[in-house]
């Protein structure tokens, strides 16, 4: 059986500063790994995928996350954010069965 | 862009009427899902096909049921519906060809039941 566990349920963070959203997974075989944001009143887009090679992966809005095979985690960061960056973020696996397991999700909120 | 449907956005219905939530996707996967999803919360997987006269339930118990007749369409139904039923419904579709393995969501319905 798989898990996803996003530890943070909400992030407020000034505008212009870094975030970090915490993903953590746990899974007896190989997983692919995805980060999706959700803006209200939508359905889920996807930010980013890992699914073998580099272990930095990187979205076109500057948003990247990095796997961790040993501590099992796929965080991910944004060195500078903007009040558009304000959603929820929901981070998720599948393997083989090509069931995806959501975790919780994290709030994200920019302020001014 | 993910060509995948749901209609309605939104539904208001009374309790004990029947509706039928739509998905349909122009991108012929074969993998299609149904998520219910709270406010603030976390997206449940009720409903997932594999293909065409293939359904099978998902890890939330829910008292919708799903059909497959088509590829492209993959239609909840609730037979009687209940207050306890007022959530949003997610449909995705997946492929899994090549480094295509993430789902594509639609809008989504956000169901209430008075």
């Amino acid at each position: 059986a798989q898990s996803v566990t996003q530890l943070d349920s909400q992030v407020p963070v000034f505008e212009e500063a870094p975030v970090e959203l915490r993903c953590n997974y746990s899974s007896s075989v190989s997983v692919y790994l995805f980060w999706y944001v959700q803006y209200p009143n939508q359905g889920l887009q996807l930010l980013l995928k890992y699914l073998s090679g580099s272990t930095l992966v990187e979205s076109i809005n500057g948003f990247e996350a990095e796997f961790n095979k040993s501590q099992t985690s796929f965080h991910l960061r944004k060195p500078s954010v903007h009040i558009s960056d304000t959603a929820e973020y929901f981070c998720a696996v599948t393997s083989g069965t090509y069931k995806y397991i959501f975790g919780t999700g994290t709030r994200l909120k920019v302020l001014a | 862009e993910a060509d995948i449907y749901q209609t309605p956005r939104y539904l208001v219905i009374g309790t004990g009427k029947k509706i039928t939530l739509e998905c349909s996707q122009t991108m012929g996967h074969d993998k299609m899902y149904w998520y219910q999803q709270d406010p603030g919360m976390e997206l449940h997987l009720i409903h997932y096909s594999y293909g065409v006269n293939s359904t099978e339930k998902g890890d939330l118990s829910s008292e919708s049921t799903v059909s497959r007749i088509r590829t492209e369409h993959f239609p909840l139904t609730l037979e009687s519906a209940r207050p306890s039923h007022t959530s949003q419904y997610l449909c995705a579709s997946s492929e899994h060809k090549g480094r295509s393995t993430e789902a594509f969501f639609g809008q989504g319905t956000r169901l209430t039941v008075v």
